[in-house]
């Protein structure tokens, strides 16, 4: 079975310091991996995928296969970044997509 | 370009009723899903229509159940309510490539 684990519920960072949030995942096959965010009052949005190989707003995730983790980072922490991300698998088809529980991001003035 | 629109936003329901809960999908996208976000338990995946045909569905109970019709639409009903059924009920919908868009959701409470 498919699982994503996101082990930090709450990640509280200080301005301009590194952010790294925590994702593994087990599936026995090649999945596709995305970093999903939620802001405060807003939708739940794509912020990057794996396949993309791109950085947005900063953020970049890169895919471990012999860790089989998809963690997210950015160099330099914004206010702005504080929200809640979630980390989701999606292994091919019609198969089921999996989220994990979500890591809010808290960045401290 | 109007984004994925559930309907309502809120419902209140008591123990034993029935639940309806609509989505519409972003315009050219064929495939919805549907998700469950309870407290403290993140996105959990209910269901997943596609060219009108339930594609995939996630650990759930028969009595949560949908439909996609012909424009894309879809419904989800949830039967016999329970009171751990209550919940955000996400809506997103995806054309080719897997990104999922989602609407804001329909807020069930049930007493």
């Amino acid at each position: 079975a498919q699982r994503v684990t996101q082990p930090e519920k709450l990640l509280s960072v200080f301005k301009g310091a590194p952010v790294e949030l925590k994702c593994n995942y087990s599936y026995s096959g090649s999945p596709e991996l995305f970093w999903y965010v939620q802001y405060s009052r807003q939708r739940l949005q794509l912020l990057l995928r794996h396949i993309s190989r791109e950085s947005i707003k900063g953020f970049t995730a890169d895919l471990n296969k012999g860790e089989t983790s998809f963690h997210l980072k950015k160099p330099f922490a914004q206010e702005e970044d504080s929200a809640m991300y979630y980390c989701a698998l999606h292994s091919g088809g019609y198969q089921k997509v999996t989220f994990g529980t979500g890591t809010k991001l808290q960045v401290i003035p | 370009e109007a984004g994925v629109t559930q309907s309502p936003t809120h419902l209140i329901k008591t123990r034993g009723q029935q639940a309806t809960l609509r989505c519409s999908p972003i315009s050219g996208h064929t495939s919805v899903y549907w998700y469950q976000q309870a407290l403290g338990l993140g996105l959990q995946f209910l269901l997943w229509y596609d060219e009108g045909e339930e594609r995939n569905r996630g650990n759930f109970p028969p009595r949560f159940s949908g439909r996609q019709f012909p424009n894309y639409s879809s419904e989800l009903n949830v039967n016999a309510l329970e009171l751990e059924d209550s919940a955000l009920y996400l809506c997103a919908s995806s054309s080719q490539g897997n990104i999922q868009y989602f609407g804001a959701g329909t807020r069930l409470s049930v007493l």
